[in-house]
Parts: C-alpha cells; structure tokens; sequence
C-alpha cells in the first residue's frame, strides 16, 4: 500500500465550480498535512497546510482533515483556468525525523 | 525576498559524465533536503541534511552523492549518470522539520544524453 494515495486524474472543471480533489494516507499517526501546487514544468508550491480535523478556509481553498478515516482533500471554489495544475498531497512520516512523503497528484483541468 | 535558488534550471550531461546540481537559500533554514520527481510521479525523497548531519534514504542509489559546506549551500552530485536519472531534481527547505511543510526551488531539470 502507497504511503500516500491520490487519483490521478485528469479532473475536469467547468470554470467557476467546486474542484475536489482527495487523498488518503497509510501512517495513522501522521501530524500535517499539506497541499502543494505544481504547474507543469515548474516546482511544487505550497498552498494549505492543516493539522487537526475539521476544515480550514484560505481564500477559495479549503482544505479538510479527518483523521479517522485517514483521508484529507482540497476543496477549490470558483475555479478559473488557472487552477488547473497538478496538486499533490503531503503527508508528514512518523519513523525517526520527520519528513514529508508526496503523492503523485491529481491533476486539475479547468475549462473557461 | 528569501528565497531558495537553484542552478542551473536546465542541465543537458553525457552518460557516465558526472555531474553536479547546486542549490542555496537565503531563508536561513537549518534542513535541506533534495528530491527526484520523474514524469508524472510523486517527488521522492533522496537524502537530507539536518544542520551538518547528513542523512541518506535507504533506497538512494550510491550513485547519488551531496555536500553542504555551509549553512546556505547543499549540492547533488551524480557520479555517473545513466539515462534512468533523467529527472526534475528539487532542492527544498525547512526549519526543524516539516510543521511549516518544505519551501522549494524552481528546479533543475537534469536530461542525460
């Protein structure tokens, strides 16, 4: 089983609706969790990290947390073209020093 | 601004022909790590350094070497590159760890001829 788990899409969007996107993790004591933006060609770029369950809003991101299930998602409202990227899920390791293990992203395609 | 370089953006290097990947930050960040993201793949963490204590992951080939002689400085050496090395390597950083997640590099896209 992948540490870390993400469709890969593409997910398809019409501009202006909700784009979810979801991820589910192995380490049950896993402590953050992040979300990274990546456009093709270039690095990946921080956008939403959260720690506890429940959700956590910055701007037209949410990001939510359910450790119980071990599963975080992405929600984007009003996507526009721009958004469309591929987002990978982060989660941090629990063995020794803690580090973050990637999944391979979804990818997001939104249409104007 | 702080930030995190890398050199150079676009690295073109023969078979066998070693090579070496630089990154420096200005963030004063005490751990540096490097990753190798292949197409479409997730970033794979190859090793990282804690302050001076270097740190390798277990499936690192030995190929894959690194230095930091200083604080700002960590290079990736490549002793002998093979095509299956063709890569986007990242530089990333972070302080005491990940509870404020990584700042990377723009990258060093690596292509072996």
């Amino acid at each position: 089983q992948k540490e870390v788990e993400q469709n890969s899409g593409p997910l398809s969007v019409p501009e202006g609706a909700i784009a979810s996107l979801n991820c589910t993790y192995s380490d049950r004591v896993s402590q953050s969790f992040f979300w990274y933006r990546q456009y093709s060609g270039k690095s990946p770029e921080l956008i939403m990290s959260i720690y506890s369950n429940g959700d956590k809003e910055d701007g037209r991101f949410t990001a939510q947390l359910n450790k119980a299930s071990q599963y975080v998602s992405l929600l984007i409202r009003d996507s526009q073209p721009s958004d469309s990227a591929t987002y990978l899920c982060a989660v941090t390791t629990n063995t020794g020093f803690q580090k973050l293990v990637f999944g391979t992203g979804t990818r997001l395609l939104v249409s104007p | 601004d702080a930030m995190v370089i890398q050199n150079p953006r676009y690295q073109v290097t023969q078979f066998g022909k070693p090579v070496t990947l630089s990154c420096s930050q200005t963030l004063n960040h005490n751990v540096m790590y490097w990753y190798q993201q292949k197409s479409s793949q997730a970033p794979k963490l190859l090793f990282h350094y804690y302050d001076k204590d270097f740190n390798n992951e277990a499936d690192t080939p030995d190929n894959f070497q690194s230095r930091r002689p200083n604080t700002s400085f960590c290079f990736l050496d490549i002793r002998s590159p093979g095509l299956g090395d063709a890569a986007m390597y990242l530089c990333a950083t972070s302080r005491d760890g990940t509870r404020y997640g990584y700042t990377f590099g723009s990258g060093t896209r690596l292509t072996v001829v």
